[in-house]
């Protein structure tokens, strides 16, 4: 059974401000994790996979890295803007051939 | 179709009463998976179809609960006298059952009243 926490459970921040949030797992004995950004009343949109230790992936504002051997992955959005306000979720693709997600970040950004 | 489809977006039901919820999945994708978000609460995994296998049923939190995934493609997940605490956002998803993920329908918002 894999296990994901994800902190905090939610965030406000400035319009402009940098953030980062993390997920955490106890074992790294998955194939791959997953991030996904979830805005109110539309479906998750998959931001980034990342399956290697010391994996770094970038989209736009938006990056993230992971590290396996100490069991975390963080997620960082340079220059938050109001369109980003949305729940970031964390997910880990292991051997049941399914994600497991944890709860979420509900991130809201301030004009 | 291009996307992951659900129907109702919204429903609203009296406890007791039983619904059925619809997800059309993206054609030729052979994995189906049912999640549910309650207020306050994570993604909860129900049931996984794959293929033409015995779905994955270790999720489903009672059995007023029950899906069917019929010639392979869509999938009704079907909830019997419903209770309060049934209220959640209900997602369908479906992958080509690689690890690059799933692609979600935009859900169906259940509250039983």
């Amino acid at each position: 059974i894999l296990n994901v926490e994800q902190s905090p459970q939610s965030l406000h921040v400035q319009e402009g401000d940098s953030t980062n949030f993390t997920c955490s797992f106890p074992s790294s004995n998955f194939y791959a994790l997953h991030w996904y950004r979830w805005e109110t009343a539309k479906s998750p949109e998959a931001l980034f996979v990342m399956t290697l230790n010391g994996d770094e992936k970038k989209k736009g504002r938006i990056s993230a890295t992971l590290n396996t051997k100490e069991g975390y992955s963080y997620l960082y959005i340079k220059g938050s803007q109001p369109e980003d306000s949305a729940t970031y979720l964390c997910a880990l693709w292991g051997s049941a051939r399914q994600l497991t997600f944890g709860s979420g970040t509900q991130l809201t950004v301030l004009p | 179709g291009a996307g992951v489809s659900q129907s109702p977006s919204n429903k609203v039901t009296e406890k007791g009463k039983d619904v059925e919820l619809r997800c059309d999945p993206i054609s030729g994708h052979t994995a189906l998976y049912w999640y549910r978000q309650s207020l306050g609460q994570g993604l909860e995994f129900l049931i996984y179809f794959q293929g033409n296998s015995a779905p994955d049923k270790s999720g489903l939190p009672s059995d007023r609960f029950s899906a069917e995934r019929t010639g392979g493609s869509v999938s009704t997940l079907t909830i019997q006298r419903t209770q309060q605490e049934d209220s959640a956002v209900y997602l369908c998803a479906s992958s080509d059952s690689t690890l690059y993920g799933y692609t979600f329908g935009s859900g169906t918002r259940l509250t039983v009243v």
